[in-house]
Order: structure tokens, then C-alpha cells, then sequence
């Protein structure tokens, strides 16, 4: 069966660290998203993609970089952590025909 | 700017019927999704209107009135395992999705 998957799941790092969260999926969907979650607040868009080497900011991108060398990984780098940064991060890919989002587990990252 | 609107939270009671609405102001209109997201894990879709009416799809149904920028999600013979937090979000004009922050829905037996 088609998937996505991130990793890691959790993770806790030190403020000023760098850190990637990849991001992978099988469905061979063009369009792949970046995502964080806060309480009290919808999804907030980071960065997108419309296919390989296509990259695109959302609202919330400060502080974010992706890359996208091939149809199925997204990963997403924070160059240097910080505690606002503190979030659940959600990764998800979609048809460019329906819209529909299939989203990945979640990484929940901690910076202290 | 682009607001999405839904209530924080409801309860309802197992077997019974709930109502979550969606209000939206945004730059156009390319359709509207329903998510589902239990505690911990990721969204996944219910549902998605373009053109108004309601659209059933066993015991939930979503309905939408786009000249009111109005949407509501109805869960019919609730169980418990519909507790669960209900995400309103529009594509608009640029095929952006915007997102409400939630109606988090807890069932009370």
C-alpha cells in the first residue's frame, strides 16, 4: 500500500542546532507539504512543492528550508533551532487532480 | 485577509446527532474539506464540497452554501470513537488551502 512516512517521530534538540525532518511517500504524487501545528491555531503552511525541484514558501517560513531532488522525499531544515520552532510538524502529499491530503504521522519536535 | 471560522469545542452525547459549522472569508473559492484528527495523529479526510448542497456519505455529511461562505459537518448515531478534533479548510483562488484552527468534538456516553 501507498504511504507516507516522517521521521523521526520525536525529537529534542538544543537551540541554534540544525535539524532535518525527512519526509517520504510512495504515492507518487507531485505535490508534497510542509506543515506545523500549534494549539489554538489551524495548519500553518511552510513550504510546498509542485514537483522535483520545485519549492515554494507558505506563511510561516522563516527559519525553514526544503529541497526536493526526487518525486518522493521532502525533507524539511531548520538552520537554527529555535523555541518558537517547537511544534508538531506534519508532512503531506497530494493528487494534483482531487486536493485531497494524505498526511504523514507527525514529528514532534522539542527545542529547548 | 482569509478567515476560516468553526467553534473550539462541542460535546455531544453517543447516539445522538452533532452539527460543527464553518464559516469562511476568503480571496475565492475552489472548494472545502472536512478532516478528522484524533489525539496524536494526522488529519485524514472526510470530505470535500464545490458546489452547494449537502453531500452524504454514510454517517456523516457535509453541506455547503458558498453565496453565505457557510459549511457545516453533521455526524449522525454518535459513537464514541468519534471523539475526535473536525478541521474546516478552504482552497482558495491561488488553490491554497487555508485552514481552521478546529472544532474539537467529545462524546459523552
Amino acid at each position: 500500500d501507498a504511504e507516507i512516512t516522517q521521521s523521526p517521530r520525536h525529537k529534542i534538540t538544543e537551540t541554534g542546532r540544525q535539524v532535518t525532518l525527512a519526509c517520504h511517500q510512495t504515492w507518487n504524487h507531485n505535490n508534497m507539504f510542509w506543515y506545523r501545528q500549534d494549539l489554538g491555531h489551524g495548519l500553518r503552511l511552510i513550504h510546498y512543492s509542485y514537483g522535483v525541484h520545485d519549492t515554494n514558501k507558505g506563511e510561516v517560513s522563516d527559519g525553514y528550508s526544503v529541497s526536493r531532488s526526487n518525486t518522493e522525499d521532502l525533507p524539511l531544515t531548520l538552520e537554527s533551532a529555535a523555541s518558537s520552532q517547537t511544534s508538531v510538524y506534519f508532512c503531506a502529499s497530494s493528487r494534483v487532480e482531487t486536493g485531497e491530503l494524505f498526511f504523514g504521522e507527525g514529528s514532534r519536535l522539542t527545542v529547548l | 485577509g482569509q478567515n476560516i471560522d468553526q467553534p473550539t469545542e462541542m460535546t455531544a452525547t453517543e447516539g445522538a446527532i452533532v452539527q460543527i459549522n464553518c464559516t469562511y472569508q476568503t480571496s475565492g473559492f475552489n472548494g472545502l474539506f472536512w478532516y478528522q484528527q484524533h489525539a496524536g495523529e494526522a488529519p485524514t479526510f472526510l470530505s470535500y464540497n464545490v458546489l452547494d448542497g449537502l453531500e452524504e456519505k454514510g454517517r456523516f455529511s457535509s453541506f455547503l452554501s458558498r453565496s453565505k461562505g457557510y459549511s457545516y459537518l453533521l455526524l449522525k448515531e454518535l459513537q464514541m470513537k468519534d471523539s475526535a478534533s473536525y478541521l474546516c479548510a478552504v482552497m482558495d483562488s491561488n488553490y491554497q488551502l487555508i485552514w481552521g484552527a478546529g472544532t474539537k468534538l467529545i462524546i459523552k456516553p
